[in-house]
């Protein structure tokens, strides 16, 4: 069955780096397009990127456009989140998903971002 | 601020049907599927309907969906306990090149 495993999240300061992995299994993970969610405590959720089935295609949200990267590698089925100049407002946990709007999403990874 | 509308809260009593709506506009849900979460605390987002009205293997028909110009509603049948949680609904938006979600509506049995 098609399962999503998010990990890399952790304390960071402001102004710190992070990476997250998604790891992905059970479906042809290069034929899809991938996207990153987040949600912040006590809040609603909020899509902040987006990664072709190729990678060659990218969006982001204009909330982390120029911080925040997101890449592939098909080869090893795994989608990541590059996450510099990391702000308190980043604090959320963070979701893959299988397309967009997602039809499977992984169990998510929290990120705090505090002093 | 989220680009689809829904009211912050429903409620129900056992048995009961419910709907919640989810207001868009033409570049989303005008040209786009909606889809619909129930979010349970503590839990991620589990997948109730897709492409409009479509319900993944494992929802009970309970759930339905449907959408008309702009907006959408999700109506739950038969209410239970369990079905407490929030709901989203989410579309892609062709001026922003992204997804967009509504703010959720807490169901309350």
């Amino acid at each position: 069955q098609v399962q999503l495993v998010e990990s890399g999240g952790g304390l960071v300061k402001p102004g710190g780096s992070l990476r997250l992995s998604c790891v992905a299994s059970g479906f042809n993970f290069d034929i899809y397009y991938m996207i990153w969610i987040r949600q912040a405590p006590g809040k609603g959720l909020e899509w902040i990127s987006y990664i072709s089935s190729s990678g060659a295609t990218i969006y982001y949200a204009d909330s982390v456009k120029g911080r925040f990267t997101i890449s592939r590698d098909n080869a090893k089925n795994s989608l990541y989140l590059h996450m510099n100049s990391l702000r308190v407002e980043d604090t959320a946990v963070y979701y893959c998903g299988r397309e967009g709007p997602a039809d499977h999403w992984g169990q998510g990874t929290l990120v705090t971002v505090s002093s | 601020q989220s680009v689809l509308t829904q009211s912050p809260s429903a409620s129900g009593t056992v048995g009961q049907r419910v709907t919640i709506s989810c207001s868009g506009g033409r570049s989303n849900i005008g040209t786009n599927y909606v889809y619909w979460y129930q979010q349970l605390p503590g839990t991620a987002p589990k997948l109730l309907i897709q492409r409009n009205d479509q319900r993944p293997s494992g929802v009970p028909d309970r759930f339905s969906g449907s959408k008309t110009g702009t907006s959408a509603s999700l109506a739950i049948s038969g209410l239970r306990s369990e079905d407490e949680a929030d709901y989203y609904c989410a579309s892609w938006d062709d001026s922003l090149s992204g997804v967009i979600f509504g703010g959720g509506t807490r169901l309350t049995v």
